[in-house]
């Protein structure tokens, strides 16, 4: 079983249409996170949340909005794509307070707006 | 302000040759530190990571990383590189504390020459 499962893992799509991207973690982890990483491979916090309660909300287009229905799982939904957008996105989940404390990384979504 | 350097943006190795990567990090708190490899079109493999205890840390492929508090370094290091270590270092940092979350280095690209 994946740990952390992102779907899909490729989106193409046109500007300006709303797309979800989907993450679930099996871990049992208590927080989880959405990572942007750009053409230059950095890799920057967008959002984080813990026990579905929003806690890291970086400077990010209010286009982009995670929504955490359980701690399970935690979407991102981007409204109005722009050409900007295109990067790879990448969740993550850890539990707070672990003795072997860590983070576990999905594959990454590609998402490519043209 | 919380950051993490990684000096060397691209790194050019002999095969069989040693490696050092370099990371320095300012952080707040007492630092949790790893190193990410992803190699091309992939996602993020934890390399090693450090918490406490004795400074040299071993991770997997071989890498092992040694923690200065006093230098504010995590360097990553091999003894001998071999030609599918061709990849992308990150250097991260972070606490193990609700509300925070990892802070990525800006990677160094490592090339391997026969």
């Amino acid at each position: 079983d994946t740990a952390v499962s992102q779907t899909p893992k490729y989106l193409v799509t046109q500007m300006g249409n709303d797309k979800s991207i989907k993450c679930e973690q099996n871990l049992g982890h208590d927080t989880m996170y959405w990572y942007k990483q750009d053409s230059k491979k950095f890799l920057k916090i967008m959002f984080s949340y813990n026990n579905k309660e929003l806690i890291i909300n970086e400077t990010v287009p209010n286009r982009f909005s995670p929504k955490s229905p359980d701690k399970a799982h935690l979407n991102l939904h981007i409204n109005s794509l722009e050409l900007g957008d295109s990067a790879v996105y990448f969740c993550a989940s850890s539990q707070t307070g672990a003795t072997n404390y860590g983070y576990t990384f999905g594959s990454g979504t590609r998402l490519t707006v043209v | 302000a919380q950051s993490v350097t990684q000096p060397d943006i691209h790194i050019t190795v002999s095969e069989g040759a040693s490696l050092e990567l370099r990371c320095n990090y300012s952080y707040g708190a007492t630092p949790y530190l790893f190193w990410y490899v992803q190699s091309p079109g992939q996602g993020l493999q934890l390399l090693l990571k450090y918490f406490s205890g004795d400074t040299l840390v071993q991770g997997i492929k071989g890498f092992e990383a040694e923690f200065k508090r006093s230098q504010s370094s995590f360097n990553l290091r091999k003894p001998s590189v071999h030609w599918s270590d061709a990849a992308e270092y990150f250097c991260a940092v972070g606490a193990n504390q609700a509300g925070t979350a990892l802070i990525f280095g800006k990677g160094t690209t490592l090339s391997v020459s026969s």
